[in-house]
């Protein structure tokens, strides 16, 4: 599977915005970029995820790249909710033996200050 | 919530036991994943079916096994139950097994061998 790269933490104030990057520069055509989010003591909840345009929804929008090489998932008014950690995942379209295992890294820790 | 119902919620039983963890879909997926999160290890993909037939195996122990069935919902069986197995174990459904289909995951069933 074509590995993801993200900071460890980060921080940010209520009510700004919030820009999560995240490096895939092994991607292929074929992968998707996915984005999940976990909350303290729930399951992973989707967010978002594109191939190749940008892509918005009523929780965040991602931007890719013109290479592909890089993402970034773009939380436009940050709330005290949205502290979890962040994973971006890539999901290849043909992994070869069907296997769409969704293999989650460590993520990052977004921190939201009052 | 994202339709997805894991039970039980909670699960204590002691090393040597064996444990039925169960899970229903969202109406209308096909695919049930599952996942194991340890403090130590993050999110563990364990094992994927599809309509009923496994798609994709992750690093699942023997002693670990699962099933989908014909109505879709799965069940993960854990045995000869070890106090390293105590962890979070989460199921997330998708509507097919492509990488365009988002997973929604449960709140999972926090089991603790003692």
């Amino acid at each position: 599977d074509a590995k993801t790269t993200q900071p460890n933490s980060m921080e940010s104030n209520e009510e700004e915005p919030v820009h999560l990057p995240c490096n895939h520069s092994t991607i292929s055509g074929t992968d998707y970029i996915h984005w999940y989010r976990q909350l303290p003591s729930q399951g992973p909840e989707y967010v978002i995820h594109g191939l190749t345009s940008n892509v918005n929804n009523r929780m965040a929008s991602l931007a890719i790249a013109e290479d592909r090489k890089s993402s970034t998932l773009i939380l436009h008014r940050a709330t005290l909710r949205d502290a979890a950690v962040y994973y971006c995942i890539l999901r290849d379209e043909f992994p070869g033996q069907g296997a769409q295992k969704l293999v989650f890294g460590q993520g990052t820790r977004l921190t939201i200050n009052p | 919530d994202s339709g997805v119902t894991q039970t039980p919620k909670h699960l204590i039983t002691a090393t040597g036991q064996r444990v039925t963890l169960r899970c229903s879909p969202r109406s209308g997926d096909l695919s049930v994943y599952w996942y194991q999160q340890s403090l130590d290890q993050g999110l563990q993909f364990l094992i994927q079916y599809y309509n009923g037939e496994e798609r994709a195996k992750g690093n699942i122990l023997e002693r670990f096994s699962a099933q989908q069935f014909p109505d879709l919902h799965s069940e993960l069986n854990l045995s000869s139950l070890e106090l390293g197995d105590s962890a979070l174990y989460f199921c997330a459904s998708s509507v097919d097994w492509g990488a365009n289909s988002p997973l929604h995951f449960g709140n999972g069933t926090r089991l603790t061998v003692t």
